[in-house]
């Protein structure tokens, strides 16, 4: 199966804000709303930032939102922080299989 | 403290096996679906496998069904990644991920053990 299409790089300044996309086929999202956005920092585990889509897990910061529009989920970075900079993944269920994108590289200006 | 840990990673010649654990403490175990996640040297995130939390449900991504199996001891908290006819593709950081109801929740991860497949 393939991954879900993310770009390779984005990039925004300090106090922007920026979005990332995940694309993929109707069979990679299902009629499932099983989207969940990770943050990887260097040598690090992926943090979960979004799940279910939309929700927030306990202690992210109301700047991190997600959203889904067909086959495209979007995760929206808002008030750009230096730290923000990291890998973001966006990862789906559909019938029986995960799948991650490959991943997006966010640059801080 | 509220954790996972993983080992079992190594250097292994392709064709064999290896046999990866994920031990958990600080939580009831027995509560949440557990997932293998794998990231090849430089590259991205790749789900591998998910265990439902009485191990009666298992699914697995298409290029390691059939070669790996997981499998959980809830008496002893531990979640297992057996490998079999290890290529050269398999070698990656293994990470196990806990998620509370299975929908991609991941929100607790181990460290990391490397597998490293190569003659």
């Amino acid at each position: 199966q393939s991954a879900l299409t993310q770009p390779a790089s984005v990039s925004g300044s300090p106090g922007q804000s920026i979005t990332i996309s995940c694309t993929g086929a109707n069979s990679d999202f299902g009629s499932y709303n099983l989207v969940s956005w990770f943050r990887q920092n260097p040598g690090k585990a992926p943090k979960v930032i979004i799940y279910e889509v939309t929700e927030r897990p306990s202690g992210i910061s109301h700047r991190f939102s997600g959203s889904r529009s067909g086959n495209t989920a979007s995760l929206t970075i808002s008030g750009l922080q230096a730290e923000d900079e990291a890998d973001y993944y966006c990862c789906s269920y559909a019938d029986g299989r995960w799948v991650f994108g490959g991943g997006t590289k966010l640059i801080v200006l | 403290q509220v954790q996972l840990v993983e080992s079992g990673g190594g250097v292994v010649q392709p064709g064999r096996s290896l046999r990866l654990s994920c031990a958990a403490s600080g939580f009831n175990f027995n509560d949440y679906g557990m997932h293998w996640v794998r990231q090849a040297p430089g590259k991205g995130l790749e789900w591998v496998a998910l265990l439902w939390f009485d191990g009666r449900d298992e699914y697995y991504e298409d290029s390691v069904k059939g070669r790996f199996t997981i499998t959980r001891d809830n008496s002893n908290n531990t979640l297992y990644l057996q490998m079999n006819s290890l290529t050269a593709e398999d070698s990656a950081v293994y990470y196990c991920g806990r998620d509370p109801m299975i929908t991609g929740l991941i929100d607790l991860w181990g460290q990391g053990t490397l597998v490293t497949v190569s003659s």
